[in-house]
């Protein structure tokens, strides 16, 4: 089945700084999504990619939907403490279902 | 985009016993999925439920395990059956609402 690799698996920054994430596939993806889930909670939304090359803000959340169809990026800036959690990508193929990354493990110094 | 309930938020079970998960949107949707997530991992989908019909299961989760219930459009259960610690993760529902898919905010089970 599809699988996407995630990296870095986690990351400590410093408040301040900013934050690059990637997700590559093997197979081709038809949409990209971000999530952050928060201890205790479902998944929450950040982004979604539908095309080729988008590339979306949100906030300070910019996150692109790579041009091969197979890789995808979230970069958040100037992070701060309420950023900290783990954030999965998400993409789905031909079928309505999403496969999930390993995610990536944030936490924030002050 | 949808709002999703999901009950209980967390439950401790005693080994062999069985477990029922409640899933309430406030709309109504096609499709609902369910996922497993195992400490410390990633999300993996169980099964897709449909109205109607029998659920769809993922490769590695069967029907005997894991049976769901899908009596309407805005309402699904899933029964984690003859429990083992090995079950012992979080469960979600998700439906697809808007840009993208909603998820409850899970239950997280421990068998002991």
């Amino acid at each position: 089945g599809q699988q996407l690799n995630q990296s870095p698996q986690s990351m400590f920054i410093q408040e301040g700084e900013d934050v690059s994430m990637n997700c590559t596939s093997s197979s081709i993806f038809n949409t990209w999504l971000w999530y952050k889930q928060d201890p205790g909670e479902g998944p929450v939304l950040l982004i979604a990619l539908y095309k080729a090359g988008e590339l979306t803000s949100n906030g300070r959340l910019t996150a692109q939907f790579g041009i091969t169809r197979k890789d995808s990026f979230l970069n958040i800036s100037a992070s701060i403490p309420s950023d900290v959690g783990i954030y999965f990508c998400a993409g789905t193929g031909t079928a309505s279902k999403l496969t999930f990354g390993t995610g990536t493990r944030l936490q924030v110094t002050l | 985009s949808a709002v999703i309930s999901q009950k209980p938020s967390r439950d401790i079970c005693q080994r062999g016993t069985s477990l029922t998960i409640q899933c309430q949107v406030d709309s109504q949707v096609t499709m609902m999925f369910w996922y497993r997530q195992q400490p410390g991992q990633s999300l993996t989908l169980i099964a897709t439920a449909n109205q109607g019909s029998e659920a769809t299961y993922e490769s590695g989760f069967v029907i005997d395990k894991f049976p769901i219930s899908r009596p309407n459009l805005t309402f699904s259960t899933l029964t984690v059956s003859n429990m083992s610690p090995e079950d012992s993760s979080i469960y979600l529902c998700s439906v697809e609402s808007g840009r993208g898919y909603t998820f409850g905010s899970g239950t997280r089970l421990t068998v002991v």
